[in-house]
């Protein structure tokens, strides 16, 4: 069925560390992983996304790469700070059912801690 | 107009109460979603909105029925709810299969 799994659920780094994320998904039709950060209390934010036709995507100190073949797709972030600590939340995108409607599918989620 | 407007922040209801949450965007987007979600785990979809029709409902009890009066609101409507029910609920909206943006989420306590 429609899984995604993510790994680890929770990463403690020190500050200026690189803090890495893995997610795997199951339907090889999924073609858009997006990443969200959630701070305690607030609403899940879209921090970098990728699609199916690129292996790889930079924004700063954040990257993520995407193996189709492996089905495997990776949050990277370099030189962290404290206020990177947040839940991380991978995603997948699949369609619904008889219709044009997507859906994400969510993997568990990984508890960054970045201590000073 | 960039975010998703979520009202009322949160809300306490008794199990025989009706109540609603509302959701509001302004981008345009014409898919809009409702998620549940409890401490410590991932958003859960609920139900999708597509062009102002119910597209997608992951089997949701009959307590929860949405609304989508217009392509900008999105709403909620509570009836008869259990404890277990408590929870963050988000709504989203999103163009097409892009990103979704959530909304800051209603807090919701049954008693």
């Amino acid at each position: 069925g429609e899984n995604v799994e993510q790994h680890p659920s929770t990463l403690s780094v020190q500050e200026g560390d690189s803090a890495v994320i893995k997610c795997t998904y199951s339907d090889s039709a999924s073609n858009y992983f997006p990443w969200y950060k959630q701070e305690l209390g607030k609403r899940p934010q879209l921090i970098i996304d990728i699609r199916s036709n690129v292996g790889e995507k930079k924004d700063q100190r954040i990257a993520v790469t995407l193996n189709k073949t492996a089905k495997h797709f990776s949050l990277h972030i370099t030189e962290t700070q404290p206020e990177d600590s947040a839940v991380y939340f991978c995603a997948a995108s699949i369609r619904g059912r008889g219709d044009s409607s997507y859906k994400l599918i969510f993997g568990s989620g990984t508890r960054l801690l970045v201590r000073p | 107009d960039t975010e998703v407007t979520q009202t009322p922040k949160h809300l306490v209801m008794g199990m025989t109460n009706k109540k609603s949450l509302k959701c509001e965007q302004h981008m345009g987007h014409r898919a809009m979603y409702w998620y549940k979600q409890k401490a410590k785990k991932p958003p859960e979809l609920m139900f999708v909105y597509s062009y102002e029709k119910l597209s997608i409902n992951e089997s949701v009890p009959s307590r929860f029925s949405p609304e989508c009066p217009n392509s900008s609101l999105l709403n909620l409507h509570l009836h008869a709810l259990q404890p277990e029910d408590s929870a963050l609920y988000l709504c989203a909206s999103s163009h097409g299969r892009n990103e979704q943006f959530f909304g800051p989420g209603t807090r919701l306590t049954v008693l």
